[in-house]
C-alpha cells in the first residue's frame, strides 16, 4: 500500500526565505507527483506536476522535484512572502485510474 | 458558476439520518471525484466517475454511495450516517480521469455527525 508522509507537520519562517518542503513516498512505481496548495476553508489548488519521467517542474518561485528511486520529491520556495502562508500537500498517482494518495501536508507559515 | 461548487457548505446531522452533498461543475470535464479530508490523515478517494453513467469505488467507499446521470452533477449520498463520517468534504473534476490530468477541486463540505 502507498504511504505518503510529508514532514514537517508545520513550519515558520521569517518572509523572505528559501525554504523546501518534503514529500516521501514508500511505493516508487508511480505515474506522476503533485503538490497542492491549501488555504483554510478552501479547496485545493494545483501548483505543480511532475510526470514519473521527469525530474522537476518549475513555476514562478516554485521548483518541485522528484526522485523517483529514493521515493521523494521536494518543493522549493524562493524568497518567501506572506502570502504563500498555506498548508502544501503532495499527492501521488500510482496507475492509470484513480488512485491517487495524498500526503497529510505542511502548513506553512510565513511571518512579514 | 465558474469551477466547481458544492452545497452546502456546512451541516450538522444527527446519527443514522440520510444526507445528500451536492457537487456541480461547469467545465464540461469527464471525470469526477469525491474525497474526505481528516486531520493527520490527508485526503482519501471514496468514489470517482470517469464518465457520466460511471462509478468506481476509491480508497474508503463504505458508507457512501454516489451516482453519475450527467455529466456537470456528482451527489455524494450518506445513507444513514455515522459519526466517524464527520470530516470535510470535497468534489473535485478534471478532463479526464487519465493520470496526466489536473484535478480541480471545489471548497469542500464540512460534515458534523452527532
Amino acid at each position: 500500500k502507498q504511504e505518503v508522509t510529508q514532514i514537517p507537520a508545520a513550519l515558520s519562517v521569517p518572509e523572505g526565505e528559501n525554504l523546501v518542503l518534503n514529500c516521501s513516498f514508500t511505493d516508487s512505481a508511480i505515474y506522476n507527483l503533485q503538490w497542492f496548495r491549501q488555504d483554510p476553508g478552501k479547496g485545493l489548488t494545483s501548483l505543480l506536476l511532475i510526470q514519473s519521467s521527469q525530474r522537476e517542474q518549475t513555476s514562478g518561485r516554485l521548483n518541485a522535484s522528484l526522485d523517483k528511486s529514493s521515493g521523494r520529491s521536494t518543493l522549493y520556495i524562493a524568497a518567501s512572502q506572506p502570502g504563500d502562508s498555506a498548508t502544501y500537500l503532495c499527492a501521488v498517482r500510482r496507475g492509470n485510474n484513480n488512485d491517487m494518495r495524498f500526503g497529510a501536508g505542511t502548513r506553512l507559515t510565513v511571518k512579514p | 458558476i465558474a469551477g466547481i461548487t458544492q452545497a452546502p457548505t456546512s451541516q450538522i446531522l444527527a446519527a443514522g439520518r440520510r444526507m445528500t452533498l451536492r457537487c456541480t461543475q461547469d467545465m464540461r470535464h469527464n471525470a469526477m471525484y469525491w474525497y474526505r479530508q481528516d486531520l493527520g490523515l490527508g485526503l482519501r478517494l471514496i468514489h470517482y466517475s470517469n464518465t457520466a453513467g460511471t462509478t468506481g469505488k476509491g480508497e474508503v467507499p463504505d458508507g457512501y454511495s454516489v451516482s453519475r446521470a450527467n455529466t456537470d452533477d456528482f451527489p455524494l449520498t450518506l445513507a444513514s450516517a455515522v459519526p466517524s463520517q464527520t470530516s470535510v468534504y470535497f468534489c473535485a473534476s478534471s478532463v479526464s480521469g487519465r493520470f496526466s490530468d489536473t484535478q480541480y477541486f471545489g471548497p469542500g463540505t464540512r460534515l458534523t455527525v452527532l
